[in-house]
C-alpha cells in the first residue's frame, strides 16, 4: 500500500538547523510532488512547499523562502525537509504528504505520520 | 489569519446531522476544487472528501460535500461518537502555486 514514514522526534536549540526525512513506499516516487505542512501546538495547517522528485524542482512558501529547503534521493525513494536558523515558532509537528494531481484537480493522500520538532534553550 | 474560513467549532448529538462551512475566494475555491481532510485527535490529517464531493475508498457515506461559487460545505449525517475530530478544507490557490488551508473545525460530539 502507498505509505510514507518519516523520522523520528528532534529537539533544536535555537539557531540549529533540522532535517526531516519521509521515506515512500508502494508507489512511484518520481510521479508525485511531495509537499510538507506543519502544524504548531493546537494550531492548524501551515502549508511550506513542494518538491518534484522526478527533476528537484522546489517551490516554498513565501513565509519560508531562505529557510527551509526541499531536496531528495530517487535511490531510496526519499524526500527531505531542513529548516535553519529554527526559532521556538518552529516548534510543531511537520508532515510530508504526497499530491495526487489530474487534469481538474489535485489533494494530498496519503500522508506521513508526522515529525514532532521541539525548540528549546 | 488562514486564508479559508472555517468556524472553529461545531457540534451535534449521535445520529444527528452536522455540516460545516468553508469560505474563500475566485482565486482558490471560486477557480478549483475543495478537498477536506479529516484529522482524528493525535493523528496525522487523512483525506476524507476530494473534487469537492467525491469520497475516497473506504469512507462512509455519511460524509458527503458540495462547492458553490466561492464557497463549500461538508456534510456528516447520522453521526458518531468516532466522528469526533478535526476537519480541514483546501483548495489550490494559483497564485501561491500551492495548496491554502481553512483554520480548521473542531467537531464535538455530545
Amino acid at each position: 500500500q502507498v505509505q510514507l514514514v518519516q523520522s523520528g522526534a528532534e529537539v533544536k536549540k535555537p539557531g540549529a538547523s533540522v532535517k526531516v526525512s519521509c521515506k515512500a513506499s508502494g508507489y512511484s516516487f518520481a510521479a508525485y510532488h511531495m509537499h510538507w505542512v506543519r502544524q504548531a501546538p493546537g494550531q492548524g495547517l501551515e502549508w511550506m512547499g513542494w518538491i518534484n522528485p522526478n527533476s528537484g524542482v522546489t517551490n516554498y512558501a513565501q513565509k519560508f523562502q531562505g529557510r527551509v529547503t526541499m531536496t531528495r534521493d530517487t535511490s531510496i525513494s526519499t524526500a527531505y525537509m531542513e529548516v535553519s536558523r529554527v526559532i521556538s515558532d518552529d516548534t510543531a509537528v511537520y508532515y510530508c504528504a504526497r499530491m495526487v494531481t489530474t487534469s481538474t484537480d489535485r489533494w494530498f493522500d496519503p500522508w506521513g505520520q508526522g515529525t514532532l520538532v521541539t525548540v528549546s534553550s | 489569519q488562514s486564508v479559508l474560513t472555517q468556524p472553529p467549532s461545531a457540534s451535534g448529538t449521535p445520529g444527528q446531522r452536522v455540516t460545516i462551512s468553508c469560505s474563500g475566494s475566485y482565486s482558490n475555491i471560486g477557480s478549483t476544487n475543495v478537498n477536506w481532510y479529516q484529522q482524528l485527535p493525535g493523528t496525522a490529517p487523512k483525506l476524507l472528501i476530494y473534487s469537492n464531493d467525491q469520497r475516497p475508498s473506504g469512507v462512509p457515506d455519511r460524509f458527503s460535500g458540495s462547492k458553490s461559487g466561492t464557497s463549500a460545505s461538508l456534510a456528516i449525517s447520522g453521526l458518531q461518537s468516532e466522528d469526533e475530530a478535526d476537519y480541514y478544507c483546501a483548495a489550490w490557490d494559483d497564485s501561491l502555486n500551492g495548496p491554502v488551508f481553512g483554520g480548521g473545525t473542531k467537531l464535538t460530539v455530545l
